[in-house]
């Protein structure tokens, strides 16, 4: 099946910093690609939708200038956490979705970020 | 919006079926999926059903959709421990974003 890779997959890093997580369509390509915060035993959050070579459509509440995202090709997409603050401690999870058939969309493994 | 519930919890025997339930609310839904995740880990794709199926079998998974009442079941046959996860169903309309429910919690009791 399709596989979806994610870069780093745990992160710590100080208070001030910024961090970025690579997302990766392996087999396939992915016109569209998905970036989803999951708290604790909670449900994913839709965070924006990122389109190769647009701009990300960003969803209520999240800052556009804090979690930027680039999608520069149809196989890469980026997500940095800028001036990252304790509160940003979650675990990202992107998604591609498949150019072909029925559009079905695979998940990475996730990404841990714990600010300090 | 479109809404996606689920119940939260499921406790089963091992052996025993267990039946997750989700009930979705847009009737423009094409696609509906489910998904699995197992602790730290990402969601995968388990299994998926189109809007004008009603029923779907793959191995132990068993979907069944019932589209007059909104309604999508997983059930898995012979439940095993490693079957201990949390299950996501997920509707799609066309191109926008999977709509999740908050996730069904199976605990497999050995």
């Amino acid at each position: 099946g399709a596989v979806v890779s994610q870069h780093p997959s745990r992160v710590i890093c100080k208070s001030g910093t910024s961090v970025k997580i690579e997302c990766r369509s392996l087999d396939f390509q992915a016109t569209t690609m998905f970036w989803y915060r999951q708290f604790p035993k909670k449900s994913l959050m839709l965070m924006a939708t990122s389109n190769e070579g647009s701009k990300a459509t960003y969803e209520q509440g999240v800052e556009k200038d804090k979690f930027l995202i680039n999608h520069a090709s149809l196989t890469l997409s980026t997500l940095t956490v800028t001036s990252a603050h304790p509160e940003d401690s979650s675990f990202y999870i992107c998604s591609a979705r498949e150019q072909s058939g029925r559009g079905t969309q695979y998940f990475g493994p996730g990404t841990r970020l714990l600010v300090l | 919006g479109e809404d996606v519930e689920q119940s939260l919890f499921l406790s089963v025997r091992e052996g025993d079926s267990s039946v997750i339930n989700c009930t979705y609310t847009d009737s423009s839904s094409t696609y509906l999926y489910w998904y699995k995740q197992e602790p730290g880990a990402g969601l995968q794709l388990l299994t998926y059903i189109f809007s004008n199926m009603d029923m779907k079998q793959d191995q132990r998974l068993t979907v069944l959709l019932n589209k007059k009442d909104k309604h999508l079941s997983l059930r898995i046959a012979d439940t095993q421990t490693g079957d201990s996860a949390i299950y996501f169903c997920a509707d799609v309309e066309g191109n926008t974003p999977l709509v999740f429910g908050k996730g069904t919690r199976l605990s497999v009791i050995a």
